[in-house]
């Protein structure tokens, strides 16, 4: 199974509602990445967590907060959003992130509408 | 971060080989060198890697200069299925020790019938 799956796969939200993405792998994996995707643009790294431990936050902002309860599932905690925030929100995992020939496998997204 | 740079968009007729190149002028010696694409309401999707040698899969070819400050993605024959973004990667070392992928712009690949 070299599956990474997102859920939900839509989300509309209020700029005060509270919601969470979640992402899972049963890949074995140890290294585990938030990404965020704005139309027609790279994806550009947020988060990478590593054995569970949060190795790399690319300075964002705190109204999106992390969380990875054990090896195999990552959460993205969203709490009052600006609509600039819209975007596909994709998880992606590899063997332990500590290797520079490893490969990740992405999810499919979540894509995000900030009302 | 080290840069790559690929042309916004190519076309290519349907079971021609394609050629699509990168520039990385300011890769490390410790970078390797990963492609991936993206199909439409898709996550991108591995094609492949390499360090300093050219590379071949069951997907395609990567030729790397020898300087390294360039690569070409190889596809030796475009189906419509190819069709998609194709991003050139850069897998840096990080202070925590943990590597991070530095996508590039992307090249939006359009096979012709």
């Amino acid at each position: 199974d070299t599956e990474v799956t997102q859920t939900p796969k839509h989300l509309v939200m209020g700029m005060t509602n509270k919601k969470s993405l979640k992402c899972e792998q049963h890949m074995g994996h140890r290294a585990m990445y938030w990404y965020k995707q704005k139309a027609k643009k790279p994806p550009e790294l947020m988060f990478v967590y590593s054995y569970e431990k949060l190795s790399i936050n690319e300075s964002v902002p705190s109204r999106f907060s992390p969380e990875c309860p054990n090896s195999s599932l990552l959460n993205l905690h969203l709490h009052a959003l600006q609509p600039e925030d819209s975007a596909l929100y994709l998880c992606a995992s590899s063997q332990d992130g500590d290797r520079g020939q490893e490969t990740q496998y992405f999810g499919p997204g979540t894509r995000l509408l900030v009302l | 971060d080290a840069k790559t740079t690929q042309p916004n968009s190519m076309e290519s007729n349907e079971e021609e080989p394609v050629h699509l190149p990168c520039n990385h002028s300011t890769i490390s010696g410790t970078d390797y060198i990963h492609w991936y694409r993206q199909l439409p309401s898709q996550g991108p999707e591995y094609v492949i890697h390499g360090l300093t040698s050219n590379v071949n899969n069951r997907m395609a070819s990567l030729a790397i200069a020898e300087d390294r400050k360039s690569s070409t993605l190889i596809l030796h024959r475009a189906t419509l299925r190819d069709a998609a973004v194709y991003y050139c990667i850069l897998r840096e070392s990080t202070t925590s020790g943990t590597y991070k992928y530095i996508f590039g712009t992307g090249t939006r690949l359009k096979v012709l019938a």
